[in-house]
């Protein structure tokens, strides 16, 4: 069952912030964040294993609550560079990883 | 390390004609994947291996089919090509011991492929 992001699009300006959120139907073991830029190929941001642990990556975070089947990528003093569309994938222990149909965010100056 | 190599990089194939998309890893990762992306769409897995001589269908199988003879490689053939396969198509591997969701998947540059 493929995970569901909201929101489908946003635009910010630069220095504003930005939560996305991805929610599954099914129990989650792992939850997985990548941002593609335009006619480039997925680059991963942070995974997030089952154990509610919040992960940082310069001013990106995400917190993972496996009880409500939810991730949300916090976004904070958004810069031109973090445009792009941001997928979450989510996975069962062992089992593959299903991605969501992803939020594309655009930073303007 | 070159990463993840993919060719070719852009490719247009009439209908029914058949190809081999190719991909590579130097990084001696056991997992390796295909998926494909339609214009605004998330990815859809199309197949995957936990090693060489060891393949499994994803969600989108019908139309392709896979081998992995070695660590390194593994290429995606498409047969009898229909515009329904027109999509970027990305490999990715990972190291994996514990399944495919439970470490990073580093992506390839992508196959863009037109079937007309």
């Amino acid at each position: 069952q493929q995970p569901v992001q909201s929101p489908q699009a946003v635009i910010l300006r630069e220095g504003e912030d930005a939560v996305i959120n991805c929610s599954s139907s099914k129990a989650l073991y792992s939850v997985h964040w990548y941002r593609q830029k335009h006619g480039e190929a997925p680059v991963f941001l942070m995974i997030l294993l089952k154990g509610g642990e919040q992960k940082g990556h310069e001013k990106i975070s995400a917190s993972f609550n496996e009880k409500k089947q939810q991730s949300s990528l916090y976004l904070t003093a958004s810069q031109l560079s973090y445009s792009g569309t941001y997928f979450c994938g989510t996975g069962n222990q062992g089992g593959k990883l299903i991605f969501g149909q992803g939020t594309e965010l655009s930073v303007k100056p | 390390n070159a990463g993840v190599t993919q060719t070719p990089k852009f490719r247009i194939l009439k209908i029914g004609q058949s190809m081999t998309l190719q991909c590579a890893q130097d990084m001696n990762h056991n997992y390796m994947y295909w998926y494909r992306q339609d214009p605004g769409m998330g990815l859809k897995l199309i197949y995957y291996s936990v090693g060489a001589g060891i393949t499994d269908k994803g969600e989108v199988p019908n139309g392709y089919n896979v081998s992995r003879s070695t660590t390194e490689d593994f290429p995606l053939r498409l047969e009898l090509a229909a515009p329904s396969q027109t999509s970027v198509y990305f490999c990715a591997s990972s190291r994996t011991s514990g399944g495919p969701s439970t470490d990073t998947q580093y992506f390839g540059p992508g196959t863009r492929l037109t079937v007309l």
